[in-house]
């Protein structure tokens, strides 16, 4: 069975700028949820998603946002991009019902220039 | 108070030693607890769930989980050299139970 798949693994982008990033779920998972990674703040949760519907939305700006699409695969957007955007960001999911675990994607390393 | 608490580390243990993590949290209401496992450069593993009382077992790994004192921890027999890596706490919180909130992790080093 597939994991995670995130894409594009490696982003180097300039401030001001805006980017996309995808994630795909494990077939069968219709739970997406989206995590910013940084070594002073450790995981923090951005979103999540089921069923095209966002469910628990964390504290960052409106800058930062995401949807879903009917076959379960994620983008999340960062407009007007921040030095403070560099980071990795993971991607989990989960099948969405009760309290399965999150399995997680390799991640997308985002660098701010 | 933080939500979900670890002792950053780095915790040393010699090879086949028992290294002991544990884990605080502060919302009575938690339903479900996971242990990740996160390599340096890579992305957070999951190794153990569990869900209610007591302890809970896979291989080398055991899980407990004490609700009454909002504490769970992850125990690692047999430690080798390849479980070196940052362990992370996760925890979902009541009324957002599709939301999990991760502690800072826990550095593990096992020494040769």
């Amino acid at each position: 069975k597939a994991g995670v798949t995130q894409t594009p693994r490696y982003l180097i982008k300039t401030r001001g700028q805006q980017v996309t990033l995808s994630c795909s779920p494990i077939s069968g998972h219709r739970s997406v949820s989206w995590y910013q990674q940084t070594p002073g703040q450790g995981l923090q949760f951005l979103f999540e998603y089921f069923s095209e519907t966002q469910r628990n939305k964390g504290n960052f700006p409106g800058r930062f946002s995401g949807r879903q699409f009917s076959n379960s695969r994620s983008e999340m957007n960062v407009s007007t991009l921040e030095l403070g955007d560099s980071a990795l960001y993971l991607c989990a999911s989960s099948v969405g019902t009760g309290l399965q675990p999150q399995h997680f994607g390799d991640g997308t390393r985002l660098s701010i220039l | 108070q933080k939500e979900v608490e670890q002792n950053s580390g780095p915790l040393s243990v010699p090879e086949g030693a028992i290294a002991s993590l544990n884990c605080t949290y502060s919302d009575r209401g938690s339903q479900s607890f996971f242990w990740y496992r996160q390599y340096s450069g890579k992305s957070p593993e999951l190794i153990m769930s569990i869900y209610s009382n007591g302890d809970q077992e896979d291989g080398r790994f055991t899980a407990q989980l004490n609700k009454a004192s909002q504490y769970v921890s992850l125990l690692i027999r047999d430690s080798q050299p390849s479980d070196s890596a940052t362990y992370l706490c996760a925890v979902n919180k009541r009324g957002s139970n599709y939301k999990l909130t991760f502690g800072k992790g826990t550095l593990l080093t096992v020494n040769p």
